[in-house]
């Protein structure tokens, strides 16, 4: 079956320290892959998006990577502050934009 | 401010009655979408629009209505046949169904008691 996982344990680190969060796939050739963030009661906030052909993309503090082969997109936040604490999705996409998302993880950077 | 809006943030009804969540967008995206968001759970399609006048079935559109006679609305009908219908609904919308990102509203926290 078609499956997107991330860890739905909470991640706690410390403010300085690069949190890195997981997204795990199988059974899906997505053409691309985005990662959103969500505050509590709040819709979710696009971040980047990576192509299949792409191995890495940067914005600011934010690093995602892609690796088709073992089907696993991991998502950087370095030099952390308490402001990136929230939820992060990754999603996939499916085709014509239908993305599948994950079920998301939470970061709490503590001071 | 450009954006997408949906109304209202929070939504008491009575079981068996229909409610309609709205959704609006100034962006002129033609794509608009709805998702449910339940604890645990990841979000789930429920209806997409590609273009006015045409609306597709989403993962879980049972329960469901939609229309999309104007290009800047999509509203979202809960039926009295929807059996779970509590949950955090959030309305999106991109620049077209090929387009990867994708705008989403603040949400409607719907609770039918």
């Amino acid at each position: 079956s078609q499956k997107i996982e991330q860890n739905s344990e909470a991640l706690n680190i410390q403010e300085g320290k690069t949190a890195t969060l997981t997204c795990n796939y199988t059974n899906y050739s997505p053409a691309y892959l985005q990662w959103y963030r969500q505050d509590p009661g709040r819709g979710p906030v696009f971040l980047l998006l990576i192509r299949e052909n792409e191995k890495e993309k940067r914005k600011e503090r934010l690093k995602v990577t892609f690796d088709t082969t073992l089907k696993q997109s991991l998502f950087h936040i370095t030099a952390s502050q308490p402001a990136d604490s929230a939820t992060y999705l990754c999603a996939l996409d499916r085709g014509f934009q239908k993305l599948v998302f994950g079920t998301g993880t939470r970061l709490l950077v503590s001071p | 401010d450009g954006g997408i809006t949906q109304s209202p943030k929070y939504l008491f009804r009575k079981e068996g009655q229909n409610v309609t969540l709205s959704c609006e967008q100034n962006l002129n995206h033609d794509a608009m979408y709805w998702y449910r968001q339940d604890p645990g759970q990841g979000l789930r399609l429920i209806y997409y629009s590609q273009i006015v006048n045409d609306f597709q079935k989403g993962d879980i559109a049972e329960g469901y209505s939609v229309s999309r006679e104007k290009k800047e609305s999509f509203p979202l009908t809960v039926t009295s046949a929807q059996k779970n219908p509590t949950a955090f609904y959030l309305c999106a919308s991109s620049i077209d169904l090929g387009t990867a990102e994708a705008f989403f509203g603040q949400g409607t926290r719907l609770t039918v008691v």
